[in-house]
């Protein structure tokens, strides 16, 4: 599987947009990038997935660069429930493993 | 809809003690994942099946622990004996088959002393 690399730890204001990048320089081109939160003491959550289209959906963005190398999962309005660990996983249908990397901390600032 | 439910939430055992976690995966999900978060960590998958049949456990540490899926429902996860580094949050998730949408449960929180 690609790996993936994220920043450590991100902060961003109540009712902001969050922008969390993720590189996935050595994607291929059947491989789908998703994205996975987990609130503190919860268990993971799933957020969206793409392949190269953008996508939307009711939580968040995903935008994917053209070259497929790089991703940003944007959270519209930010709130003080978004605060959790941002996951961004590279997975493909031939092997049906979540691997989870460390992730970037969001906190929301009020 | 109920979520995936795991039992029990919290655990503290001494060292070389036995222990067992439960999980009730979501109705209808075929498939069933087992996975370990060390603090600080992501969750690593230790097993995961497709109905009654483990289709990868090629993480999973053989000589302390095991799995068992009986009807292809609930599944119960075993260490014995457990070692201070099984300390850990002991997720359960399930999904559809051929789906990578995973929904997982509160976990497990392991203390071994």
């Amino acid at each position: 599987d690609a790996k993936t690399t994220q920043p450590t730890s991100m902060d961003c204001a109540e009712g902001r947009a969050a922008n969390l990048p993720c590189n996935h320089s050595t994607i291929s081109g059947n491989e789908y990038v998703y994205w996975y939160r987990q609130i503190h003491s919860q268990g993971p959550q799933y957020i969206i997935h793409g392949l190269k289209n953008n996508e939307t959906n009711e939580m968040a963005s995903l935008i994917i660069t053209e070259d497929r190398k790089s991703s940003t999962l944007i959270l519209p309005h930010a709130t003080l429930r978004d605060t959790a660990v941002y996951y961004c996983i590279v997975w493909n249908f031939g092997n049906e493993k979540l691997t989870f990397g460390t992730g970037t901390r969001l906190t929301i600032i009020p | 809809e109920a979520g995936v439910v795991q039992s029990p939430r919290y655990k503290i055992i001494e060292k070389k003690q036995p222990v067992a976690f439960w999980c009730n995966p979501i109705s209808g999900h075929n498939t069933l994942y087992w996975y370990r978060q060390n603090l600080g960590q992501g969750p690593e998958l230790l097993i995961r099946y497709e109905n009654e049949e483990a289709v990868d456990d090629s993480q999973l540490p053989k000589d302390r622990f095991s799995a068992e899926r009986l009807k292809g429902v609930d599944s119960t996860l075993k260490i014995q004996p457990a070692e201070l580094g099984d300390s850990a949050v002991y997720l359960c998730a399930s999904s559809l088959a051929g789906v990578n949408e995973q929904f997982f449960g509160p976990g497990t929180r392991l203390t071994v002393l």
